[in-house]
């Protein structure tokens, strides 16, 4: 079975810094789907950036951007520039390779970002 | 395009009582998955509804069942609720036999409390 690991329940960042948030997973298909979903107050998971696994480089929204380590089954989220609003719960998911597969979440991020 | 809604937002049930969640799906999407959320957790995938069936289910009991409609919209039921099932509920769509472009746009939840 596939597993979604974050091992950081809690993470702060000061206004315009950089803050990297921390996934592993665990799965034996070679062709699957990895997310960062961003959580605020208003309880809607918002997508943030998404990884194809058979994909070598690393996706980028903005200032957004993973480091994707397929042989490590590692899925880290950088967030560049961090803003006020960026604070919010974050949750890595994984997902098998079509897109009505369940998506399997870890636990969650709480980032805290200070002015 | 008014997204996933999902009503109500909150809602009080004491145990052994019944109560129905309801969702309509992003407009053009097909299939209809939903997610329990404890506090502090990761969504728990439940199952998934596509074609008005029951496509996959998580390990859920049978307490929890569901129904698709043919305007895709969804409702999940859950018989003789326990203090356990107290959860934000959260509602994904989807659109079957796409491969790119794949993502689930989520619902802002159902807040369920078991008194």
């Amino acid at each position: 079975a596939q597993t979604v690991t974050q091992s950081q329940p809690e993470m702060s960042v000061q206004e315009a810094e950089t803050v990297t948030l921390s996934c592993t997973y665990d799965t034996s298909e070679s062709d699957y789907y990895l997310f960062w979903y961003k959580q605020p107050p208003s309880r809607q998971m918002i997508l943030v950036i998404r990884q194809e696994a058979y994909k070598q480089q690393n996706a980028t929204e903005n200032r957004f951007s993973v480091n994707f380590q397929k042989a490590a089954k590692s899925f880290s989220l950088k967030i560049s520039d961090s803003q006020l609003g960026d604070a919010a719960m974050y949750f890595c998911a994984y997902r098998k390779f079509y897109n009505t597969d369940k998506l399997i979440f870890g636990t969650g991020t709480r980032l805290q970002v200070f002015p | 395009d008014a997204g996933v809604t999902q009503s109500p937002t909150h809602l009080i049930k004491t145990r052994g009582q019944q109560v129905t969640l309801r969702c309509s799906p992003k407009s053009g999407h097909d299939t209809v998955s939903w997610y329990q959320q404890a506090l502090g957790q990761g969504p728990q995938f439940i199952f998934q509804y596509y074609e008005e069936e029951e496509r996959q289910r998580g390990n859920f009991p049978d307490r929890f069942s569901g129904h698709q409609f043919p305007n895709y919209s969804s409702e999940l039921n859950v018989n003789a609720l326990l203090l356990g099932d107290s959860a934000l509920y959260l509602c994904a769509s989807s659109q079957a036999g796409q491969i790119m472009n794949t993502e689930a746009f989520f619902g802002q939840g159902t807040r369920l409390t078991v008194v």
